[in-house]
C-alpha cells in the first residue's frame, strides 16, 4: 500500500519560504495526481494543490500566487514551496494521493511561522 | 473560508444514530460534483471515508452511509459506537473562480 511521509522545516520566519517534501514509498509517482492540504492549529482542511506526475499542477485560488509544485519522479517525491509566509501559513501540511478523493495520506508535519 | 458548511457538533448516545449535514451551493454540491467524507481522529491524519457521495471504501462498516440532494449532503452513523468519536469532514469540488477543491467546516461527533 502506498505511504507518504512529509519533510518540512519545523520553523520558518514570516516573510521566508516555506518548502515541504513528500516522499512516497509502496508505489511510484507515475500515473498520478499528488496534492498538498493544511489544517491551520484547531481549524478545519484547505487544500493547497496538486501536481501529476508530467508536472502539470492546479492551484487553489487563494493561494496560487504564493504557491509552487514540483514532482521528482527519479526520487519519488515531489514538493510544496510558499513564499512570502505569515503567522497564518502556520499549520499541519499533509501530502495526499489523488484527489476526488484524496484517497491516501502523509501523516503530516507542522510548519510553524515565527520570527 | 470553507464553503461547505456543517454543524459544529452532534451527540449521540452508544447505539443511537446521527446525521452529519453538509450543505453547499450551485457551484459545488448542487451543479453536481460528488461529495467526499473523511474521518480524523485527534493527532492523526483525515481518512476515507466515503467516496462519489454514498460508496464506503473497504474496510468501512455499513454503519456509516452517505446521501446527496440538490445543495447538500449527509452522513449518517448508525449504531453509534465510542470509537466513532472523532471530527467529519465533507469534501467537494468547487467551480467558482477558477476551481478548487473545498472541504466543510468540520463536524465532532460526540458518543455521550
Amino acid at each position: 500500500q502506498v505511504q507518504l511521509q512529509e519533510s518540512g522545516p519545523g520553523l520558518v520566519k514570516p516573510s521566508e519560504t516555506l518548502s515541504l517534501t513528500c516522499s512516497v514509498s509502496g508505489g511510484l509517482l507515475s500515473g498520478y495526481y499528488w496534492s498538498c492540504i493544511r489544517q491551520a492549529p484547531g481549524k478545519g482542511l484547505e487544500w493547497i494543490g496538486y501536481i501529476h506526475h508530467t508536472g502539470a499542477t492546479k492551484y487553489s485560488p487563494s493561494l496560487k500566487s504564493r504557491v509552487t509544485m514540483s514532482v521528482d519522479t527519479s526520487n519519488n517525491q515531489f514538493s510544496l514551496k510558499v513564499t512570502s509566509v505569515t503567522a497564518a501559513d502556520t499549520a499541519v501540511y499533509y501530502c495526499a494521493r489523488d484527489f476526488d478523493p484524496f484517497e491516501y495520506w502523509g501523516q503530516g508535519t507542522l510548519v510553524t511561522v515565527s520570527s | 473560508q470553507s464553503v461547505l458548511t456543517q454543524p459544529p457538533s452532534v451527540s449521540g448516545a452508544p447505539g443511537q444514530r446521527v446525521t452529519i449535514s453538509c450543505t453547499g451551493s450551485s457551484s459545488n454540491i448542487g451543479a453536481g460534483y460528488a461529495v467526499y467524507w473523511y474521518r480524523q481522529s485527534p493527532g492523526t491524519a483525515p481518512k476515507l471515508l466515503m467516496y462519489a457521495n454514498n460508496n464506503r471504501p473497504s474496510g468501512v462498516p455499513d454503519r456509516f452511509s452517505g446521501s446527496k440532494s440538490g445543495t447538500s449532503a449527509s452522513l449518517a452513523i448508525t449504531g453509534l459506537q465510542a470509537d466513532d468519536e472523532a471530527d467529519y469532514y465533507c469534501q467537494s469540488y468547487d467551480s467558482s473562480l477558477s476551481g478548487s477543491f473545498v472541504f466543510g467546516t468540520g463536524t465532532k461527533v460526540t458518543v455521550l
